[in-house]
């Protein structure tokens, strides 16, 4: 059964530094989402992209966060420089349709120190 | 978006039905009412969704009330697999980018 696959697992970095968390979305998925749940909160969504750009994105996605989908099959989660608030499991999900089930990666783990 | 309102946590026992509530009293013709849980340390999984009328798949069941400000979601037989955090979500048909708004769920726990 096609998953979506989320690497690295864990990430740690220093405060200040540029993180990128990488997304392999289901192939033939058209929509594609970051949400992150901070530890013991809620999950929250961050972007919408579609058809190679942002259609929607929540007020925590700021200038410091960025999204590209480079050559077809990745989807990646940049953040310019992290904060220790960034620490965080960040979730990739794609769908094949607009109001289609969403499927979620495993999640990486940001640790920001 | 219209909003959910779910108890905190519940129990059941393993090899028992469990019914999980969902009030969104202020739902619009429009919402779908979707069920998502989240196991422990993983990503959140559908699980099943419906509009007005009740609906089953290999996963769960949802009755959907009448009136269409409440909704079910029933397990027939929990295993301990079972044990996650579910949420009720409202979708719109006209969502702009479908994004999913997750409240703080009913924590299931499965006694063997």
């Amino acid at each position: 059964e096609p998953e979506v696959t989320q690497t690295p697992s864990h990430q740690v970095t220093q405060m200040g530094q540029e993180v990128i968390l990488r997304c392999v979305p289901i192939s033939n998925h058209l929509y594609f989402y970051w949400y992150r749940q901070i530890l013991g909160q809620k999950v929250e969504f961050l972007v919408f992209f579609y058809n190679n750009e942002i259609s929607e994105k929540s007020e925590i996605f700021d200038d410091q966060f960025s999204v590209e989908r480079p050559d077809g099959s990745n989807f990646t989660l940049k953040i310019r420089s992290t904060k220790l608030e960034d620490s965080a499991m960040y979730f990739c999900a794609s769908s094949p349709g607009l109001l289609a089930e969403q499927f979620f990666g495993p999640g990486t783990r940001l640790t920001v120190l | 978006d219209a909003k959910t309102t779910q108890p905190n946590s519940m129990e059941s026992n393993e090899e028992e039905p469990v019914h999980l509530p969902c009030n969104h009293s202020t739902i619009s013709g429009t919402d779908y009412i979707h069920w998502y849980r989240q196991l422990p340390s993983q990503g959140p999984e559908y699980v099943i969704h419906g509009l007005t009328s009740n609906v089953n798949n290999r996963m769960a069941s949802l009755a959907i009330a009448e009136d269409r400000k409440s909704s079910t979601l029933i397990l027939h037989r929990a295993t301990l697999r079972d044990a996650a955090v579910y949420y009720c979500i409202l979708r719109a048909i006209y969502n702009q980018g479908g994004k999913l708004i997750f409240g703080q769920g009913t924590e299931l726990s499965v006694k063997p």
